[in-house]
Formats: structure tokens, C-alpha cells, sequence
């Protein structure tokens, strides 16, 4: 089955930089990559995705990128803000209108002042 | 709106006994999935359905159960709950549009804990 790997798994950033969260996967057949964000004590909630047949998606600070070749995809926040304080977890799924996702084990981000 | 709620938000429970969490949505999503979150692991499979009647086995599916009777809800059933089972549970729930899937949405989640 499909299993991702997510690095780092805690990340500290000033307020006003960029914060780079990646993910590699193992099946070469995952061809939808979702990012989800989880505020304490709330479930997860999608923020960004892309699918296998585009590089690059940007949704005005965010921004995902997908290296098909590499398996790997990554997670771009620019600009950050102590709102963007969360657990950010990536995950893979694969072809078929009614595949499960895989999740990574999600990484702390903290936005200090 | 349309919306997944989990009942309950928070359980305590004694190790050996049966205990069901609901899940429901109003999405009339057909694709409904249970998972559990601990530390270091993430978001763990349980148990998904895929339409009313159908349901599957994740990779930590031992000692749960689901059953599908109608679009909206999904329980997922610990039948002898075990101090391992303690953890944070979280239903989702996604559609088809065209050719994609929909994007998951995930309720709030239930903390169970054993004792």
C-alpha cells in the first residue's frame, strides 16, 4: 500500500517567513496530494491540494509543488502569521474516483512574534 | 449548511466494554471513512465505506467494526475496548464530481479514553 513520509515534524518560524513542510510518497499511481491543517481540538481541514497532472498550484500564501519523478510534494507558506499556528499534514491518494487517503504523520508549525 | 458531527466529543470508558461512536453528515457524501489520531502516527485508517451496505477494512481495523445502513451515518463499534484503543477518533466523508473525488471533510472528533 501507499505510505508517506512527512519532515519535519515540528518547525519554528518568525512571523514574516516562509515555512517549507515536504512529502514523499511510494506509490507511483497516487495522483491527488491534499494538504489539510488542524487547529487545536478541531478535525483537519483541507487547505490546498493538487493532482498528479499539474507542477504547481498557489492560493494566495500558500503554495503546493509536485515532483512526480521524485515522488515528492511540498508545502509552501509565505508571509506567515501566528494564525497559521496548526498541525499541517499531508497526504496521497491513489487513481479512482473513491481512493482512500494515506496521511503523514503531520508537522507542528509555530509562528513566534 | 451541510455538515459531518461526531457524537460523542469525549468518552470515558471501562477496558472490556462495547462502545459506538456516531458519525453523521448531511453532505450526502457517498464515501464515509473512520480514522484515529495518536501522537507520532497521524491519521490512521480504520474502516471506510464506499455507498450504503459496503464497507472495508483499513490498516488498523482490528477490534472495530462499521456498518453502513443508509448514506448519512457511519458508527464505528470498538467491541471490547482495549487501553490501545485510547485515542482520538475522526470521521470524514467525501463525493464524486466528474471524474475526481471531492475533497474530505472531517467532523470534530470523539477522545475516547479507556480505563
Amino acid at each position: 500500500g501507499e505510505n508517506v513520509e512527512q519532515h519535519p515534524s515540528t518547525l519554528s518560524v518568525q512571523e514574516g517567513d516562509s515555512a517549507v513542510i515536504k512529502c514523499t510518497y511510494s506509490d507511483s499511481a497516487s495522483n491527488y496530494f491534499p494538504w489539510y491543517k488542524q487547529e487545536l481540538g478541531k478535525g483537519p481541514q483541507l487547505i490546498i491540494d493538487i493532482r498528479s497532472n499539474v507542477g504547481e498550484k498557489k492560493d494566495q500564501r500558500i503554495a503546493v509543488t509536485l515532483n512526480k519523478t521524485a515522488k515528492h510534494f511540498s508545502l509552501h507558506i509565505t508571509e506567515t502569521q501566528p494564525e497559521d499556528s496548526a498541525v499541517y499534514f499531508c497526504a496521497a491518494s491513489g487513481p479512482g474516483t473513491a481512493s482512500k487517503l494515506t496521511f503523514g504523520t503531520g508537522t507542528r508549525l509555530q509562528v513566534t512574534l | 449548511d451541510a455538515e459531518i458531527t461526531q457524537s460523542p466529543r469525549h468518552k470515558i470508558t471501562e477496558t472490556g466494554r462495547q462502545v459506538t461512536l456516531a458519525c453523521h453528515q448531511t453532505w450526502n457524501h457517498n464515501n464515509m471513512f473512520w480514522y484515529r489520531q495518536d501522537l507520532g502516527h497521524g491519521l490512521r485508517l480504520i474502516h471506510y465505506s464506499y455507498g450504503v451496505h459496503d464497507t472495508n477494512k483499513g490498516e488498523v481495523s482490528d477490534g472495530y467494526s462499521v456498518s453502513r445502513s443508509n448514506t448519512e451515518d457511519l458508527p464505528l463499534t470498538l467491541e471490547s475496548a482495549a487501553s490501545s484503543q485510547t485515542s482520538v477518533y475522526f470521521c470524514a466523508s467525501s463525493s464524486i464530481q466528474g471524474t475526481f473525488r471531492t475533497e474530505a471533510f472531517f467532523g470534530q472528533g470523539t477522545r475516547l479514553t479507556v480505563v
